[in-house]
């Protein structure tokens, strides 16, 4: 069974650090993996999404994930957050061959402190 | 226009009424899913339409019905619901909902449901 591991549950930081949330996958078939980003009282937004082709994939706010196959993980970088992108952040994966169904990690809240 | 709204944003029922959640596109899309998520956790998929039929139920108990009266439309109908089914209930749409799984999800704002 294929399953999506999100260690950290929280990661504080401070405005303007770097950040990485980490994202780890199984599964013995290929995958198609997608970073969600839940605002508070809201519902998720695409963030990024991994399909196929360059394995650096990049949001319009900044964001990046590399998709690194050899260590099957999926992690979220920032260079520099801001105290807006405090949210919870979910990784996911769909997998090929499967019905259409996105399988989430246990998420990471990311609260960015002045 | 990329959204998926839904109605209403909060409801409190008792555990003998019969209420009903609601969502909506207009993004063409043909696939539509209910999630549920509860608080501090990841979304768990409940019913895919695809093309308005039916496509996954992730054995739901039946107090649960879905129902897809046309391609933009998607209802959650509830009857005698449990206090623990309180939660955030999550509509999403997709451009087919078929193989390969690259669909893009879109998800609206959710109902807040509180079941006394």
């Amino acid at each position: 069974a294929q399953s999506v591991t999100q260690l950290d549950s929280q990661v504080p930081v401070f405005e303007e650090a770097p950040v990485e949330l980490r994202c780890n996958y199984s599964s013995s078939v290929s995958v198609y993996l997608f970073w969600y980003v839940q605002y508070p009282n809201q519902g998720l937004q695409l963030l990024l999404k991994y399909l196929s082709g360059s394995t650096l994939v990049e949001s319009i706010n900044g964001f990046e994930a590399e998709f690194n196959k050899s260590q099957t993980s999926f992690h979220l970088r920032k260079p520099s957050v801001h105290i807006s992108d405090t949210a919870e952040y979910f990784c996911a994966v769909s997998k090929s061959g499967a019905t259409n169904k996105l399988i989430f990690g246990t998420g990471t809240l990311l609260a960015v402190q002045p | 226009d990329t959204e998926v709204t839904q109605t209403p944003k909060h409801l409190v029922m008792g555990m003998t009424n019969k209420k009903s959640l609601k969502c909506e596109q207009h993004m063409g899309h043909r696939a539509m899913y209910w999630y549920k998520q509860k608080a501090k956790k990841p979304p768990e998929l409940m019913f895919v339409y695809s093309y308005e039929k039916l496509s996954i139920n992730e054995s739901v108990p039946s107090r649960f019905s879905p129902e897809c009266p046309n391609s933009s439309l998607l209802n959650l109908h509830l009857h005698a619901l449990q206090p623990e089914d309180s939660a955030l209930y999550l509509c999403a749409s997709s451009q087919e909902g078929s193989l390969p799984p690259t669909d893009t999800q879109y998800f609206g704002p959710g109902t807040r449901l509180t079941v006394l």
